[in-house]
């Protein structure tokens, strides 16, 4: 039972440079979504996903592109790392999309020098 | 927009006591859901309780329950008998209910230090 799954943990980048953020669950969740965690500033939702090959946009999406081409992943890329993309970065799913309640990954610590 | 705020950064408690975490919540809506989330030291975060805004009924699971007070928009997590293992970040969230609303808003958190 691996459920939420991310990869890398921790990832350190040059600005300008380019990445993506696995996620996988075997849950066979509907909803999929990702958040960043910054000190003092709680999770912020980045995109999230309803559903196969439906995407939407959350509080804070620019700078980042997602994907869900299949139901188990759900991709986050950086286009162009910034030093204001440093955080943890969370994802997260949900049996159904208006449940909220939300399983998470273990996070991915990504410094942007 | 909704908000939540958790006015408390940092609590603290002496094992086998009880402790409340505040959460208040700004909203138009009649029906939503609440959550308080915890996120251990190990970082991965995990659901508390639950609580949908047309029950009257508190949630209770275990050690932990809420008081949930819809007109006054306040929601606070009560842990009793805490242990050790109770010490985290715990953050209150609110979502809408139905529509296609999907989001959860999340507060800024409340460090929680259990004192031996």
């Amino acid at each position: 039972n691996a459920g939420v799954t991310q990869t890398p943990k921790f990832q350190v980048l040059k600005t300008g440079q380019s990445m993506t953020l696995q996620c996988a669950q075997d849950m066979n969740h509907e909803y999929m979504s990702w958040y960043r965690q910054d000190p003092g500033m709680g999770l912020r939702l980045i995109h999230y996903s309803v559903g196969a090959g439906i995407t939407d946009q959350g509080e804070v999406p620019n700078g980042y592109n997602v994907s869900r081409s299949t139901t188990e992943d759900f991709p986050l890329r950086l286009l162009s790392a910034a030093p204001s993309q440093t955080s943890v970065y969370f994802c997260a799913s949900s049996r159904q999309a208006y449940t909220g309640e939300l399983f998470f990954g273990e996070g991915s610590r990504l410094t942007v020098l | 927009a909704q908000t939540v705020t958790q006015s408390q950064p940092e609590m603290s408690v002496q094992e086998a006591e009880t402790v409340t975490l505040s959460c208040t919540y700004d909203t138009s809506e009649s029906d939503y859901y609440l959550f308080w989330y915890k996120q251990p030291p190990s970082r991965q975060m995990i659901l508390v309780i639950r609580q949908e805004a047309y029950k009257q009924q508190n949630a209770t699971e275990n050690r932990f329950s809420v008081n949930f007070q819809k007109a006054a928009k306040s929601f606070s997590l009560k842990i009793s008998d805490s242990q050790l293992g109770d010490a985290a970040m715990y953050f209150c969230a609110y979502k809408n209910s139905g529509g296609s609303n999907y989001k959860l808003t999340f507060g800024k958190g409340t460090l929680l230090t259990v004192n031996p």
